[in-house]
């Protein structure tokens, strides 16, 4: 069965800290591996995108990696603000069939 | 225009009712998705159109109907819903399908009394 599972479910860290949220997927033929934000009774913004076939992405103070030997993504925050507070998801797509399956998120607060 | 745009915000219904939810996008994507999320749970993908064919059809209920009339808009249409199906309905739209990145809409908080 294919799952996706992000530990821990919450994290609460001082505003400058680098931080990681992690995530991990049991079946290593994934397509992609997508990171997300939502922010409590919204949609959900996209935020990386990482091909099977790249090791990493880069957006601003944002990394992404993928490892799919080990099963694990970690996405990294540099100098973290209080704007970085919300819910991070990341999501597998299994085939271009686009069968998407999502972890459960990591609840981010960034205390001022 | 990067946007994805979902009506109406929020929708209480009886469960007799039939409603409708619309999804529009122009960024010329080709996938269009709808999503549903229970509070404190993440997304659970319902369907999937791809060159507005309909390619993804998780097992959902017959009471939800979807449909995709061109290639910009999306619809789900409701009918005879339960308590249990109350939740926040996202639509989302990629390039292609699930190979890029996907835009997500604000979603439509649903109500089923």
């Amino acid at each position: 069965k294919q799952e996706v599972t992000q530990i821990p479910a919450a994290l609460s860290v001082p505003e400058g800290e680098n931080l990681v949220l992690n995530c991990s997927f049991t079946d290593s033929a994934i397509y992609n591996l997508q990171w997300f934000r939502q922010d409590p009774g919204k949609g959900l913004t996209s935020l990386l995108l990482i091909q099977s076939s790249q090791r990493e992405q880069t957006s601003g103070r944002l990394n992404a990696s993928l490892d799919k030997s080990s099963g694990r993504s970690t996405l990294y925050i540099a100098a973290s603000q209080p704007g970085d507070s919300a819910t991070y998801l990341c999501a597998g797509t299994y085939s271009s069939a686009s069968k998407i399956i999502f972890g459960s998120g990591t609840r981010l607060s960034i205390r001022p | 225009d990067t946007e994805v745009t979902q009506t109406p915000k929020h929708l209480v219904m009886g469960m007799t009712n039939k409603k409708s939810l619309k999804c529009e996008q122009h960024m010329g994507h080709r996938a269009m998705y709808w999503y549903k999320q229970k509070a404190k749970k993440p997304p659970e993908l319902m369907f999937v159109y791809s060159y507005e064919k309909l390619s993804i059809n998780e097992s959902v209920p017959s009471r939800f109907s979807p449909e995709c009339p061109n290639s910009s808009l999306l619809n789900l249409h409701l009918h005879a819903l339960q308590p249990e199906d109350s939740a926040l309905y996202l639509c989302a739209s990629s390039q292609r399908a699930a190979q890029e990145t996907q835009y997500f809409g604000p979603g439509t908080r649903l109500l089923v009394l």
